[in-house]
């Protein structure tokens, strides 16, 4: 399979702290994206990350890329509840997209 | 601005039975996309169209899948016949350029239950 792959899969974090997830794909790419899906919802784009992009900061989101060892992170900042959802990251190669297996956050108030 | 209409929200049907899922994109999107996204998985690209073209259908299964975008805007993806393995949501893209530089803007996805 050339999707990402999300780590971890689950993450339980107290509202106020950092959540951290990782995304490690296998082919280069153009570009990587994350997306948020909540429950029973259809999947909302947050940030996209050029391959020649090495860092992005969209309010609380900062992405990371590292094309060498084929991996991006997420971090969000000062979690709220509202950011209880599950995140994928996408990354797009050649007109293909491939989207990883995701990282569910729980955010307890 | 309106955003994508998927129609219907939920539909359950027998196995050997045939389905339709329409999709309406955002007004002026070249770009559509079908996803299937099984219950704890990632979603999975079925069909890439621009315009009325098709861009990619390398993982649509063509002996039964098959999907349609007349006139460039609005299209529909059926399955025919539906097997135990196919229930899942069935998302629809759509974006306004080619290639991969602009973001996706999702419908609320089909749920669909083969039983």
């Amino acid at each position: 399979s050339q999707q990402g792959e999300e780590d971890p899969q689950a993450l339980s974090i107290q509202e106020g702290e950092n959540a951290t997830m990782n995304c490690s794909y296998k082919t280069s790419i153009n570009n990587l994206q994350w997306y948020r899906q909540n429950s029973g919802r259809g999947l909302v784009h947050l940030i996209l990350i050029r391959s020649n992009e090495r860092e992005k900061h969209s309010g609380r989101l900062r992405v990371t890329l590292d094309t060498s060892k084929k991996s991006s992170s997420l971090l969000i900042t000062a979690s709220r509840a509202a950011d209880t959802a599950s995140y994928f990251c996408a990354t797009h190669n050649f007109n293909k997209f491939y989207f990883g297996s995701g990282t569910k956050l729980n955010v307890k108030p | 601005e309106a955003g994508v209409a998927q129609s219907p929200r939920y539909k359950i049907i027998e196995k050997r039975q045939s389905v339709a899922f329409w999709c309406n994109p955002i007004s002026g999107h070249a770009t559509l996309y079908w996803y299937q996204q099984i219950l704890g998985q990632g979603p999975k690209l079925l069909i890439q169209f621009q315009n009325n073209g098709v861009v990619d259908d390398s993982q649509l299964p063509k002996d039964r899948f098959s999907a349609e975008r007349l006139k460039g805007v609005d299209s529909t993806l059926k399955i025919q016949p539906a097997k135990l393995e196919d229930s899942a949501v069935y998302l629809c893209a759509s974006k306004p350029l080619a290639g991969g530089w602009a973001e996706q803007f999702f419908g609320p996805g089909t749920r669909l239950t083969v039983l």
